[in-house]
């Protein structure tokens, strides 16, 4: 069974670093049947696709996000990141981290972090 | 990317159908098979119902059923059970190679 684990900061301050990591067991991160995806949704508002990375590295991001964001995979350590740069309260959210089947749906997800931007 | 818009909730009684629709462009839900939906149970990881518009998941309820319909995509739950009580949204691929998801909808079981 596949799960997918996000861990991180709970509170960053306006203008610095945003970084959560997802760890994945039950399954490897260079399947390459699969993106791994960043997910997020701010308080009250809908789901946000934040962006995906391919095990070889390959990414795409969300338009909006993407002068800011990075993705990364470390395939050693089954895992992928997410750094989301000069972060603001606008990016207050749960952030979840998913498994992208490429255009068959988020299979798994994890359980959701949220992740507070405030001074 | 506009969210695509769903109905804040919808409630129905035990064994009743209900429908949830998922209005987005032809940018997106009129333009490809790609919508998925996903039901999410407060403090639970979400979980995929449907993908490719109808397509069910290994060990996903036949209650649950998906239809498309120019922009609009369907989500009918049939024989609604008190565990269908959860979050719905639905999500689609866009003419810009994103994803775009719904406002999200209550499902009320009375």
């Amino acid at each position: 069974q596949v799960q997918l684990q996000e861990s991180g900061p709970g509170l960053v301050k306006p203008s610095q670093t945003l970084s959560l990591t997802c760890a994945v067991s039950g399954g490897p991160v260079s399947n390459g049947d699969y993106y791994w995806t960043w997910i997020r949704q701010p308080p009250g508002k809908g789901l946000e696709w934040i962006g995906y990375i391919y095990y070889t590295g390959n990414t795409y991001y969300n338009p909006s996000l993407r002068s800011r964001l990075t993705i990364s995979v470390d395939t050693s350590k089954n895992q992928f990141s997410l750094s989301l740069r000069a972060v603001t309260a606008a990016d207050t959210a749960i952030y979840y981290c998913a498994r992208d089947r490429m255009n068959w749906g988020f299979d798994y997800w994890g359980q959701g972090s949220l992740v507070t931007v405030t001074s | 990317q506009s969210a695509l818009t769903q109905p804040a909730s919808v409630s129905g009684s035990p064994g009743q159908s209900i429908t949830i629709s998922c209005t987005g462009t032809s940018s997106d839900v009129g333009g490809y098979k790609y919508v998925s939906w996903y039901q999410r149970h407060p403090g639970k990881a979400p979980k995929l119902i449907l993908y490719e518009v109808s397509n069910r998941p290994s060990g996903v309820s036949h209650r649950f059923s998906g239809s498309k319909s120019g922009n609009t995509a369907s989500l009918t739950i049939s024989g609604l059970q008190v565990e269908d009580e959860a979050d719905y949204f639905c999500c689609a691929y866009t003419s810009r190679s994103t994803y775009v998801f719904g406002t999200g909808t209550e499902v009320t079981v009375l």
